[in-house]
């Protein structure tokens, strides 16, 4: 069984940082992409973040590109997300997905889904 | 940026037929895939690559893609069909994921 599991979220100032985990198992991690996901309170799916299996290709939504930082360990089965210089608009609840292949591509799908990490950015 | 464009709701009768669509440029083009997300829970895909469903995905659950709009359509909904769904693409001139803004989808 597929399991993602978040963790790091929680209260901090704007201006603030946090490093979200999520820890994978039930698959080989290290032969597929993984990302980053938030919801906003009430709101849609936003993607954040993409990083291929290798951790080679990278890539960002536009509004957040400097700020936040992916990476993986696929050691550790680990995915990593570094959110520097918070805002009060990135308070959301962050979920750590698996993509369908080793890079995001034209096919790209989440195939798996984690619980999530809820990150508030309030002073 | 490369925009997806949902309806905010859709209503059904159960029994009856749902279809929630998806617009984009040339979304045709590209693959759509769709999300299915019940309230205090994490989504869950139930079409991708425009029209193939997940092991375990009812066969109620059907998908299209062609010119501007992708298509899902639930037939025979029931009340558990009850949920928000999400479009989804990848654009590859930004390598981006893109997401719809949702539907929320109503069984009355």
């Amino acid at each position: 069984e597929v399991q993602l599991v978040e963790s790091g979220g929680g209260l901090v100032k704007p201006g603030g940082s946090l490093r979200l985990s999520c820890t994978a198992s039930g698959f080989t991690f290290s032969s597929y992409s993984m990302n980053w996901v938030r919801q906003a309170p009430g709101r849609g799916l936003e993607w954040v973040s993409s990083i291929s299996s290798s951790g080679t290709y990278i890539y960002y939504v536009d509004s957040l590109k400097g700020r936040f930082t992916i990476s993986r360990d696929n050691a550790k089965n680990s995915l990593f997300l570094q959110m520097n210089s918070l805002r009060a608009e990135d308070t959301a609840l962050y979920y750590c997905a698996r993509g369908s292949g080793a890079v995001a591509a034209t096919a790209e799908y989440f195939q798996d889904w984690g619980q999530g990490t809820l990150v508030t950015v309030s002073s | 940026s490369y925009e997806l464009t949902q309806p905010p709701s859709v209503s059904v009768s159960p029994g009856q037929t749902a279809s929630i669509t998806c617009s984009g440029d040339k979304l045709g083009d590209k693959y759509a895939c769709w999300y299915q997300q019940k309230p205090g829970q994490s989504p869950v895909v139930v079409i991708y690559q425009d029209y193939k469903r997940p092991s375990g995905i009812p066969e109620r659950f059907s998908g299209s893609n062609s010119g501007n709009t992708a298509t899902l359509t639930i037939s025979g909904t029931q009340a558990m069909d009850e949920a928000e769904y999400y479009c989804q693409a990848w654009d590859s001139s930004t390598r981006n994921v893109v997401f719809g803004g949702g539907t929320k989808l109503t069984v009355l």
